[in-house]
């Protein structure tokens, strides 16, 4: 059980564009998805929480504008880069909360951006 | 001051060994502690979650809480390479609502050497 994908695991984009990330529960509902991003040889950076049906909170110095995240039902989040640059280039990973749950978050296997 | 502090290592052990992965707070109303573990280029896995003190039991892994030294411990048992892994833990006070969120440690590389 607490199953969480994401697609793609990993994408390559030109700088310039934008790349949307999906994370989906597969086996339960998720009022609340996290999204992280990782460094090589770092800890996990919490970017924003979203909750189903509303915006989502973003951690100070992570710019909105630039990550759009859209939480449209309880088993689907999207994070969407936009206007990609090399500096954006790293491990994307989600979780989820189940409904039931408390603390304990759910993750995904991650995705691999590269911004060439 | 980091809210939660954690030994980066490396930490290398041979096969069959106990191992003991540590992490300090610094917030007394932390409550709720978990344990994940990470694989290289994978999202982390919850291995353990206790609330308050205690200790708890499952297989191999032992998780320990202890509130007032403000320190929390995973031991592994009969660790195998299988086991080399990113071991992190994550914590949270008792938040009202749905923005509850883990403050995590920086993670423990471990290599369980055959």
């Amino acid at each position: 059980g607490a199953v969480v994908s994401q697609h793609p695991s990993w994408v390559i984009c030109k700088s310039g564009t934008s790349v949307k990330i999906e994370c989906r529960s597969l086996d339960f509902q998720a009022t609340t998805m996290f999204w992280y991003r990782q460094f090589p040889k770092q800890s996990l950076m919490l970017m924003a929480t979203s909750n189903e049906g509303s915006k989502a909170t973003y951690e100070q110095g992570v710019e909105k504008d630039k990550f759009l995240i859209n939480h449209a039902s309880l088993t689907l989040s999207t994070l969407t880069v936009t206007s990609a640059h090399p500096e954006d280039s790293s491990f994307y990973i989600c979780s989820a909360r189940d409904l039931q749950g408390i603390y304990e978050q759910y993750f995904g296997p991650g995705t691999r951006l590269t911004v060439t | 001051q980091k809210e939660v502090e954690q030994d980066p290592g490396p930490l290398s052990v041979p096969e069959g060994a106990i191992v003991s992965l540590n992490c300090t707070y610094s917030n007394s109303a932390f409550q709720y502690f978990m344990w994940y573990r990470q694989y290289s280029r994978k999202g982390p896995e919850l291995l353990m979650y206790t609330y308050s003190s205690g200790n708890k039991e499952d297989g191999r892994f032992t998780a320990q809480v202890d509130k007032s030294s403000k320190y929390i411990s995973l031991f592994i048992r009969d660790s195998q390479p299988s086991d080399s892994a990113t071991y992190l833990c994550a914590m949270s006070p008792p938040v009202a609502g749905n923005n509850r969120k883990l403050i995590w440690g920086l993670g423990t590389s471990l290599a369980v050497n055959p």
